[in-house]
């Protein structure tokens, strides 16, 4: 099963609004990331977290790490249509040089 | 910098054929590591390849294989097609390698008829 599981699987916010979606995951990391994918196209890096950080910020985004937990969060603030795509977390599931993918969230940003 | 690159954009097979897929990575990038996307299964993990060395490897039959050349371009290659290959095929490349940030390429969609 993968590694990284995403919380809702999808969400339809109005523009302006915030959205946060949740990513749980099984086994230890080094790191966490967050993607973006647009219509099944190639997904963009967003943001990536390390297993001693807490809480990091990207312009609108914000990503939070809970390792006793072994769940992150991302917040989209102020969000825009441009915004509408699946976000994916990923771990590198402790170093095995391979990155594990969770299942996305959906998220539809309404004009 | 040019990005990731990824040959063809869209495949039509038939079943029991073999098929190469070709990915540049960004020059500098020693890692390629190469995903499954369909909508059952998501993203999948297939390989990872540093150096020409392939250091991991997912869950899928040995009909899937990739390479890496000295130049860092890589090549998945997919023997005896079954339907069920049919997804989209993404490639990515790193500094480091999978784990780190990945820089993706725009995929090859294959359908296997």
């Amino acid at each position: 099963s993968q590694q990284g599981e995403e919380d809702p699987q999808a969400l339809s916010i109005q523009e302006g609004e915030n959205a946060t979606m949740n990513c749980s995951y099984k086994t230890s990391i080094n790191n966490l990331q967050w993607y973006r994918q647009n219509s099944g196209r190639g997904l963009v890096h967003l943001i990536l977290i390390r297993s001693n950080e807490r809480e990091k910020h990207s312009g609108r985004l914000r990503v939070t790490l809970d390792t006793s937990k072994k769940s992150s969060s991302l917040l989209i603030t102020a969000s825009r249509a441009a915004d509408t795509a699946s976000y994916f977390c990923a771990t590198d599931a402790n170093g095995g040089f391979k990155t594990i993918f969770g299942a996305g969230t959906r998220l539809f940003v309404k004009a | 910098k040019a990005g990731v690159t990824q040959t063809p954009r869209y495949l039509i097979k038939t079943r029991g054929q073999q098929v190469t897929l070709s990915c540049s990575p960004i020059s500098g990038h020693r890692s390629v590591s190469w995903y499954q996307q369909t909508p059952g299964q998501g993203l999948q993990f297939l390989f990872e390849y540093f150096s020409e060395t392939q250091r991991n490897k997912g869950n899928f039959p040995g009909r899937f294989s990739g390479r890496q050349f000295s130049n860092s371009r890589s090549e998945m290659n997919v023997s005896t097609l079954e339907l069920g290959d049919s997804a989209l095929y993404l490639c990515a490349s790193s500094l480091a390698g999978a784990g780190d940030e990945q820089y993706f390429g725009p995929g090859t969609r294959l359908t296997v008829t």
